[in-house]
């Protein structure tokens, strides 16, 4: 089946704007997650979504960013007014339930100029 | 200190040798442990889970989980060139989400 999927794969912009990035969990699989990773760095885990609750947001490093799952499903991640601290590849991954094995996706490489 | 350690590395064994990854975890209570493999310039693929005390082997690869000592391992046999990776542990924290460690780098030398 299809895994997880997410767009754009790499994306440029200019410091000051506004990024949004998606990613489309594996069907079926409650929990949704994000995480970045700089270059030569671990993950650093951002948001996490398990169905209808409530998302744990205690990874978000400032007001900036955002992140909503509409309908149990697809995934956005906000950046606003972005800074050049925030370019790293930005990775999202599902599973079945919470806690089970994670499935990554491809992730989207963010270059703020 | 961290929730999930591990020997950042690099850890370098010759083509057919066993290699030997090891991490340590502070949370008592977690009952889920996953061993990651992350290829330069990609994103980390899962190679195994372990819940129980014990050896879990599915291939070449061995994982060992001793909660009593909080240490989790993962043994390569027979390495492979193309095994050279980080590879990344992980624990099941509370409420579903996982804490990663930093990797360890594997080289595998022909």
């Amino acid at each position: 089946g299809a895994g997880v999927s997410q767009s754009p794969s790499n994306k440029v912009t200019e410091k000051g704007k506004d990024v949004e990035l998606r990613c489309d969990p594996i069907s079926g699989h409650t929990a949704l997650y994000w995480y970045r990773q700089s270059l030569g760095q671990g993950l650093e885990f951002l948001i996490y979504f398990q169905g209808n609750s409530a998302p744990d947001k205690s990874g978000l490093p400032s007001d900036r960013f955002s992140a909503e799952r509409t309908g149990g499903s697809v995934s956005t991640l906000t950046i606003q007014r972005t800074q050049q601290e925030d370019s790293a590849v930005y990775l999202c991954a599902s599973s079945l339930g919470p806690g089970d094995e994670q499935y990554f996706g491809p992730g989207t490489r963010l270059t703020v100029t | 200190q961290k929730e999930v350690e591990q020997n950042s590395g690099p850890l370098s064994v010759p083509e057919g040798a066993i290699a030997s990854l090891n991490c340590t975890y502070s949370d008592r209570g977690s009952q889920s442990f996953f061993w990651y493999r992350q290829y330069s310039g990609k994103s980390p693929e899962l190679i195994m889970s372990i819940y129980s005390n014990g050896d879990k082997e599915d291939g070449r690869f061995t994982a060992q989980l001793n909660k009593a000592s909080q240490y989790v391992s993962l043994l390569i046999r027979d390495s492979q060139p193309s095994d050279s990776a980080t590879y990344l542990c992980a624990q099941r924290g509370n409420a579903g989400k996982s804490t990663f460690g930093d990797g360890t780098t594997l080289t595998v030398k022909p």
